[in-house]
């Protein structure tokens, strides 16, 4: 079957401009993720989503950074106001449910370069 | 705050032979541990997991060995196969492995033909 999609697959804005990145899970996964990997780093966990609602966005760097699932399935992480520090891979996974053995699936990642 | 370290950032190995690759960890809390492949351009792949509750996990080429006691996991390929060359990630998670997974830095596996 299909797999995590991602688009678009780079994004190149301008410093203080908006985007917006879209993440549509595997089909009938219900947890839902966004990370964040900088050059030379691991994957850095941002928030998480059970069905429709954010369960934990402890990762969300800052009040710029802003995610929704509107219908439990496809997702949109939305950043105000980008900063050059933003540029990174967003990674999105999703899971059938969460716990041990429900490991998470990648997407291929949205880069993004903020000028 | 690290809390989980790959210390080699890149290995060498010829093929045929052994890979390993190592993860420490810091948080005692953490009982669920994975291992993911990274190609270029593409997202990380899940390659295998293992619980707190064992000591070693095997999957084909790949064995899982955890040292709870020394907060060390590590990842043996046998063989190494031209193939495996990609980036190897630990990652770690509390709750029985529930949703938040804290990810080393990643080591770069260069298999040699």
């Amino acid at each position: 079957g299909a797999g995590v999609s991602q688009t678009p697959s780079n994004k190149v804005t301008e410093k203080g401009k908006y985007v917006e990145l879209r993440c549509d899970p595997i089909s009938g996964h219900t947890a839902l993720y966004w990370y964040r990997q900088s050059l030379g780093q691991g994957p850095e966990f941002l928030i998480y989503f059970q069905g429709t609602g954010a369960a934990d966005d402890s990762g969300l760097p800052n009040d710029r950074f802003f995610a929704v699932r509107p219908e439990g399935s496809v997702s949109t992480l939305k950043i105000q106001r980008t900063e050059r520090g933003d540029s990174a891979v967003y990674l999105c996974a999703s899971s059938l449910t969460t716990g041990g053995g429900n490991e998470q699936f990648f997407g291929p990642g949205t880069r993004l370069t903020v000028l | 705050d690290q809390q989980v370290k790959q210390n080699s950032p890149s290995l060498s190995v010829q093929e045929g032979r052994i890979s390993i690759l190592n993860c420490d960890y810091t948080n005692s809390m953490f009982d669920y541990f994975l291992w993911y492949k990274k190609y270029p351009a593409e997202g990380p792949t899940f390659l295998i997991s293992i619980s707190s509750i064992k000591d070693k996990n095997e999957d084909g080429r790949f064995t899982v060995f955890l040292n709870k006691s020394a907060k060390h996991l590590s990842l043996h390929i046998v063989p190494s196969q031209p193939g495996d060359s990609a980036v190897y990630f630990c990652a770690a998670s509390a709750n029985s492995g529930t949703y938040k997974y804290i990810f080393g830095t990643g080591t770069r596996l260069k298999v040699l033909a």
